[in-house]
């Protein structure tokens, strides 16, 4: 069965960082590309980030890059989110996403894990 | 304001059948085939319900079904169910050679 677990969200001032994990069990990690996706409260989906499957390339919306760092450590199956300089507005739920080989669908999802950026 | 225009909502009784439309530009939905929907109940994680516009993952209803024309894709739903009310989400890749998902605002489904 494939999981997808997120953890590391929390409250956090304006300006501080964050550092989001996600580890996944039941699927070959080191073969799939990875993405963040994020959810501000009563919004829609927003696409945040993803990680080629070896961790050489990443791709950002323009929204986070600068700000974010995405990367993966495939001996440990696991996928990170780094959030340094946090808005307000970076407020929402995270999800770690898998997607479908060669494709730009996600399969699978996590059940996400809150980040809020507040004074 | 979402790169993929949704309604914000669609309602129809059981049994009925349900359209509901993503519209996009030639650079996303026109572009390629890389048009998927989503459905996200409250509290919960978005579902994978149709890929490559018109596929369905294994397991999944046959009441669900994808299509596209030009710059608009459009995900039906017919035998309306009540577990069918839920949030529906269109997306689609921006520029072939990257990863970068755009997702429609999204469309709230209400069964009667």
């Amino acid at each position: 069965e494939v999981q997808l677990v997120e953890s590391g969200g929390g409250l956090v001032q304006p300006g501080g960082s964050l550092r989001l994990s996600c580890e996944v069990s039941g699927f070959i990690f080191r073969s799939f590309v990875m993405s963040w996706v994020r959810q501000a409260p009563g919004k829609g989906l927003e696409w945040v980030s993803a990680v080629s499957a070896s961790g050489d390339s990443t791709y950002y919306a323009d929204s986070v890059k600068g700000r974010f760092t995405i990367s993966r450590d495939n001996s440990k199956n696991t996928l990170y989110l780094q959030m340094n300089s946090l808005r307000a507005e970076d407020t929402a739920v995270y999800y770690c996403a898998k997607y479908l080989v060669h494709t730009t669908h996600l399969d699978y999802w996590g059940q996400g894990t809150l980040v809020t950026v507040s004074s | 304001q979402s790169a993929l225009t949704q309604p914000a909502s669609v309602s129809g009784s059981p049994g009925q059948s349900i359209t509901i439309s993503c519209t996009g530009t030639s650079s996303d939905v026109g572009g390629f085939n890389y048009v998927s929907w989503y459905q996200q109940h409250p509290g919960k994680a978005p579902k994978l319900m149709i890929y490559f516009v018109t596929n369905r993952p294994s397991g999944l209803s046959n009441r669900f079904s994808g299509s596209k024309s030009g710059n608009t894709a459009s995900l039906t739903i017919s035998g309306l169910q009540a577990e069918d009310e839920a949030d529906y989400y269109c997306s689609s890749n921006r520029n072939s050679s990257t990863l970068h998902v755009v997702f429609g605002g999204g469309t709230k489904l209400t069964v009667l």
